[in-house]
């Protein structure tokens, strides 16, 4: 089975440049979730798709991020302008259920991560 | 006061010992919560889930006390391999929350 997939690994460009971060889930999991992780920090939950409709956005952190799932398959995550303070690192994660159930298909297979790195 | 906390560490811990770390949750409320493991500039990847009071797999033991809002994770016979960090993940309102993990080194 192929795991969570993202691209690119690493991303490096300029304050106020735009990028866009893909994923593509586990072929079948309806769940899609995007977290990030700053330096220094832990990793902070930014939203969950199911399907294509956006669960639960509560944790982007401004209008800049906009996150998409097209069709319920892979996500984007984009950033327009990019900020110092938005590099990091982006994982994705997939799952066939919710976290509201308490069973294995629950549980979050997260991608590699992209590095973002804005100068 | 953070959601989930946890001793950063490092433990150094020689190959054979055994290694045992807390984390502590806020929020009562909290559903269930799981060990993930990171190795460096990896993704985390799940070590095991905790439902009730506890689960064990094989070398792995994790307790979960609810009245005292702390989960802990043993590791026995440690393996040179078990060099990580083991993040504790609890499932506040149906996202993750991280702790910031613990460094965990197995030497030789």
């Amino acid at each position: 089975e192929a795991g969570v997939t993202q691209f690119p690994s690493h991303s490096v460009i300029e304050k106020g440049q735009t990028v866009t971060l893909r994923c593509d889930p586990i072929s079948g999991h309806d769940n899609l979730y995007w977290y990030r992780r700053v330096m220094g920090k832990e990793i902070k939950f930014l939203l969950h798709f199911v399907k294509e409709s956006k669960q639960d956005e509560s944790g982007m952190p401004n209008n800049r991020f906009l996150a998409e799932r097209t069709g319920g398959t892979y996500s984007t995550l984009k950033v327009q302008p990019a900020e110092l303070e938005d590099s990091g690192v982006y994982f994705c994660a997939s799952s066939q259920r919710g976290l509201a159930y308490f069973s294995g298909a629950n549980v979050l297979t997260f991608g590699a991560g992209s590095r973002l790195t804005v100068l | 006061r953070k959601e989930v906390e946890q001793d950063p560490g490092p433990f150094n811990v020689p190959e054979g010992a055994t290694v045992a770390f807390n984390c502590t949750y806020s929020n009562s409320a909290s559903q269930s919560f799981f060990w993930y493991r990171q190795d460096c500039r990896k993704e985390p990847k799940l070590l095991m889930s905790v439902y009730s009071s506890g689960n064990e797999d094989g070398r792995f033991t994790a307790q979960l006390n609810r009245a005292s809002q702390y989960i802990s994770l043993l590791i026995r016979d440690s393996k040179l391999s078990d060099s990580a960090t083991y993040l504790c993940v609890v499932n506040n309102d149906y996202k993750l929350s991280f702790g910031a993990g613990t460094t965990v080194t197995v030497r030789a």
